[in-house]
């Protein structure tokens, strides 16, 4: 069975500082995608980045950088230069190969910025 | 855009009593899910639907059910609601892709309904 690993329950981060959030997942499939969720505290879930696990290179959007790692069945979240706005849970998520686009959760991250 | 649209958004019921949740998207979508959320333990699936007519079983499927009817209507039904369910629950969609396990094909989410069963 796969499973999905966020290590940090919680995380103190200074405004303008880059902050990494740790995930590593364990699955046997050849492929497979990795999604990394923000939920603020309003609640609402917000997609951020993907990795597919055949990608070549690590994911980038904006601020938000994946540092994939297959071998070591990492998927690190790095957030550059932090923002009060920053501060909500993160999900890693995993896409299993062939299942029907269902995601499986961490427990999540809690990371608040401080001025 | 309305997107992924969930209601009532919260309720609180006693043991025993029955409920159902609305799941709406107008994106098109052929995939729905429904999640619930719990303190420490991220989002697990409960159902999920690849397509108008079809549910299928997700992690913890216990105590619901589901119908997808239509489409863009994915419901989530108590039937006789216990403590262990209150939680936070979220509906989500996907498009379908040429091959549901490619591409990012990340899940939209709605905004959650808050359900406390006591």
């Amino acid at each position: 069975a796969q499973k999905i690993t966020q290590t940090q329950p919680g995380m103190f981060v200074q405004e303008k500082e880059a902050v990494t959030l740790d995930c590593t997942y364990d699955t046997s499939d050849p492929s497979y995608g990795l999604f990394w969720y923000k939920q603020p505290s309003s609640g609402e879930m917000i997609f951020l980045i993907y990795q597919g696990s055949y990608d070549q290179q690590n994911a980038t959007e904006g601020r938000y950088s994946l540092n994939f790692q297959k071998a070591r069945k990492s998927a690190n979240l790095v957030i550059s230069a932090s923002q009060l706005g920053d501060s909500a849970m993160y999900f890693c998520a995993m896409r299993p190969f062939d299942s029907w686009g269902k995601l499986q959760f961490g427990a999540g991250t809690q990371v608040v910025v401080t001025p | 855009n309305a997107g992924v649209t969930q209601t009532p958004k919260f309720r609180v019921l006693k043991t025993g009593q029955s409920m159902t949740l609305l799941c709406a998207q107008d994106m098109n979508h052929e995939y729905m899910y429904w999640y619930r959320q719990d303190p420490g333990m991220g989002l697990r699936l409960i159902h999920y639907s690849v397509g108008e007519g079809t549910t299928a079983k997700g992690e913890v499927p216990d105590g619901y059910n589901v119908s997808r009817l239509k489409k863009q209507n994915f419901l989530l039904g108590l039937e006789s609601a216990a403590p262990s369910q209150t939680s936070v629950y979220f509906c989500a969609s996907r498009r379908e892709g040429t091959v549901p396990s490619v591409g990012s094909g990340e899940l939209f989410f709605g905004e959650g309904s808050r359900l406390t069963v006591l």
